[in-house]
């Protein structure tokens, strides 16, 4: 069975400057999908940033990157220039490229941005 | 404007009297599923659905229902609902295995 871990419950950074959440999955499959969802205290899921596994060129949405390292089955996310608005629980999650549409998603980082 | 209604956004209910969370999405997506969110264990999917009259279960389906008889809609039924089904849960869908997935707002379910 396919498992995500994220192993930072919180994190901290200050306004502009960069921080990385980690997230690691272990699957049997070649063929999946990532993601990192960003939830706001609104409570809406918004997708910031998605990676196929078959790419192996890192995914980038403006200040969002990702490092997707497929051998060590590891995922994260980098925000650059970091903002207030950028303040939410971020949950990783994988999505299996297989006959199903099964999601299987991490425990999630609670991220808070310092002015 | 192309979205994922759930209804309703808040409910408390009793122990043992059945209740239906209702999905609607206007996207014409073939995908849609239930997850319910819990305090440190993330998003856990309930159900999916890949087609009409086509649904599965993800890794939490106990204590829970779906059907798909139209495109569009995807309700989850609670038959006998407990206190351990106090959650927060989402309804998502997209068009195809390979898209993203789009997410209604939000059920806050409470059962006393």
């Amino acid at each position: 069975a396919q498992t995500v871990t994220q192993s930072q419950p919180e994190m901290s950074v200050q306004e502009a400057e960069t921080v990385t959440l980690s997230c690691t999955y272990d699957t049997s499959e070649s063929d999946y999908y990532l993601f990192w969802y960003k939830q706001p205290p609104s409570r809406q899921m918004i997708l910031v940033i998605r990676q196929e596994a078959y790419k192996q060129q890192n995914a980038t949405e403006n200040r969002f990157s990702v490092n997707f390292q497929k051998a060590a089955k590891s995922f994260s996310l980098k925000i650059s220039d970091s903002q207030l608005g950028d303040a939410a629980m971020y949950f990783c999650a994988y999505r299996s490229g297989s006959g199903t549409y099964k999601y299987i998603f991490g425990t999630g980082t609670r991220l808070k941005v310092l002015a | 404007e192309a979205q994922v209604t759930q209804n309703p956004r808040y409910l408390i209910t009793v122990t043992g009297k059945k209740l239906t969370v209702t999905c609607s999405q206007n996207m014409n997506h073939e995908y849609m599923s239930w997850y319910r969110q819990d305090p440190g264990l993330g998003l856990r999917q309930i159900y999916y659905s890949m087609n009409v009259e086509v649904t599965d279960k993800g890794d939490v389906p106990e204590g829970y229902k779906v059907s798909r008889k139209e495109k569009r809609n995807f309700p989850l039924i609670l038959e006998s609902p407990s206190p351990n089904q106090t959650s927060l849960y989402f309804c998502a869908s997209s068009f195809s295995r390979y898209n993203v997935a789009f997410f209604g707002q939000g059920t806050r379910l409470t059962v006393v």
